[in-house]
């Protein structure tokens, strides 16, 4: 399965944008790349996925490089409900099934 | 819509019990998914499933058994519970490949 990198921590200010960045270079022509967070004692919650085209929701937005084997999940204007870990994972749609998590990257917002 | 419903929410067990985690959805999704999660950490893959009457093993199987009568259930049993398994147990579901996952509020199980 192909493994992405994320850092450990990141830190913010409230209402400044912030930008989360993901390695994945052995990523495959059938990966898609989904971003999950991860609120305290809560479930892993959907944020966004692409392929290869830059894709924007109401939550975030999703750059990829154009060689596809990094990207960079950006929030607009960071809040304190924004504090949470950001797990970036590899979705293979060929074997759509078994779709593994690394350790996330945790982002505190201070105000 | 409920999504992905989790019973139970909270469970002791004494070591070597045995005991099913029930998983639930109602969005006709094809894949379904176990993941366990220890404090601090990420989460880990135990065993998923591509549709009805089939499964598969993940990253960490062993000690946990699944199986997929209908599309809308994926019960997770637990064989004989060791504190090893301690953690809290995360259902998800989801539609095409391609899709993003929908989870569910978790079990957390404590083994004594």
């Amino acid at each position: 399965d192909a493994k992405t990198t994320q850092p450990n921590s990141m830190e913010s200010n409230e209402e400044e944008p912030v930008h989360l960045p993901c390695n994945h270079s052995t990523i495959s022509g059938t990966d898609y790349i989904h971003w999950y967070r991860q609120l305290p004692s809560q479930g892993p919650e959907y944020v966004i996925h692409g392929l290869t085209s830059n894709v924007n929701n109401r939550m975030a937005s999703l750059a990829i490089a154009e060689d596809r084997k990094s990207s960079t999940l950006i929030l607009h204007r960071a809040t304190l409900r924004d504090a949470a870990v950001y797990y970036c994972i590899l979705r293979d749609w060929a074997n759509a099934g078994k779709s593994t998590f690394g350790d996330g990257t945790t982002l505190t917002v201070k105000p | 819509n409920a999504g992905v419903t989790q019973t139970p929410k909270f469970q002791v067990l004494k070591t070597g019990q045995s005991m099913t985690l029930q998983c639930a959805q109602d969005m006709n999704h094809e894949y379904m998914s176990w993941y366990r999660q220890d404090p601090g950490m990420g989460l880990r893959l135990i065993h998923y499933s591509v549709g009805a009457g089939i499964t598969d093993q993940g990253e960490v199987p062993n000690g946990y058994n699944v199986s997929r009568s209908t599309t809308e259930d994926f019960p997770l049993r637990l064989l004989s519970a060791a504190p090893s398994q301690t953690s809290v147990y995360f259902c998800a579901s989801s539609g095409t490949g391609g899709s993003g996952y929908t989870f569910g509020s978790g079990t957390r199980l404590t083994v004594v």
